[in-house]
C-alpha cells in the first residue's frame, strides 16, 4: 500500500498480559521500524529490521518485548507480561534504501497502548 | 552519540504571524535532517528535511536550512495559520556508510497553538 498500516488503534491490557501489535509498511519499502512515544512526546527507538532481518536492536528491553518482520505478513511488536510503564503509543515505520543511505521514514498512524 | 535540542514549547501566536522554531543537534557523522509535524490525535507527518549543508527544504510555506557550522535546523513560516496548531519535531539520522543504523533521533517536540 501507499500507508503504513498499523493495527490494532487502541488496546488495552491488563498489567501482565500480553500485547501485540502489528504493522504493514509501505510496498516496496524494505526497512521497518518502531518507535515508543511516551508522556511528554518523547519518541524512543526500539527496533529496525532489513526486510526479515533484524537491522539494529539496541532499543528494546529483550527481557519482555519481541519483534519480527516475516515475508508476506505483517510486521509484529510483541511484549509479554506488560507492564505500566508500557503504556504508550508506538509507531511503525518504513522506508526505502537507496545509494546514498536510507530515504525519509514514513509513519503509521500509531497503536495506543494503555495498561491497567 | 546524536542528539537534538529544540525550543521548549507552548509557542502561542495569532494567525499570520512569524514563525521560528530552533533546533540545534549533535551528531558523530554527517546526518540527514528532518521536520516532523504531528496533528492532535494523529501520527507523524513528514514536513521537510534537508540531507546536506546549506540545503533548504520547504513545504507548506514551512522552511528550514541546514546550517552546519551551527549545528541547526531552524524551522521557519512567515505567515501562520490556526491549522498549523501542531506538535513539531526536529529529527536527525544517519545518511549511510559503515556503521549506520539509521534510526530517527528526535527532540522533545515544540507544541505551536495558532489563535485566529
Amino acid at each position: 500500500g501507499e500507508e503504513v498500516a498499523q493495527t490494532p488503534k487502541h488496546l488495552v491490557r491488563g498489567e501482565g498480559q500480553k500485547a501485540k501489535l502489528y504493522c504493514a509498511p509501505i510496498k516496496g519499502h524494505s526497512y521497518v521500524f518502531w518507535y515508543q512515544q511516551v508522556l511528554k512526546n518523547e519518541f524512543k527507538f526500539l527496533i529496525s529490521f532489513q526486510n526479515e532481518n533484524v537491522f539494529d536492536e539496541t532499543g528494546m528491553p529483550k527481557e519482555r518485548f519481541s519483534a519480527k518482520c516475516l515475508p508476506n505478513s505483517p510486521c509484529s511488536l510483541e511484549i509479554q507480561a506488560t507492564k505500566l510503564e508500557d503504556s504508550a503509543v508506538y509507531f511503525c515505520a518504513s522506508s526505502q534504501s537507496g545509494l546514498a543511505g536510507l530515504y525519509e521514514q514514513y509513519f503509521g498512524p500509531g497503536t495506543r497502548l494503555t495498561v491497567t | 552519540g546524536n542528539s537534538v535540542t529544540q525550543m521548549e514549547g507552548p509557542v502561542t501566536l495569532s494567525e499570520e504571524a512569524f514563525l521560528t522554531i530552533n533546533c540545534t543537534y549533535t551528531a558523530t557523522g554527517y546526518p540527514s535532517l528532518f521536520w516532523y509535524v504531528q496533528y492532535p490525535g494523529e501520527g507523524l507527518q513528514l514536513l521537510l528535511k534537508a540531507t546536506k549543508a546549506d540545503d533548504k527544504g520547504s513545504n507548506k510555506g514551512f522552511e528550514a536550512t541546514y546550517r552546519k557550522e551551527t549545528t541547526s535546523f531552524h524551522l521557519e513560516k512567515g505567515s501562520v495559520q490556526v491549522s498549523d496548531s501542531a506538535v513539531y519535531f526536529c529529527a536527525l539520522s544517519d545518511r549511510g556508510g559503515g556503521g549506520s543504523n539509521y534510526k530517527l533521533t528526535f527532540g522533545k517536540g515544540t507544541l505551536l497553538t495558532v489563535n485566529p
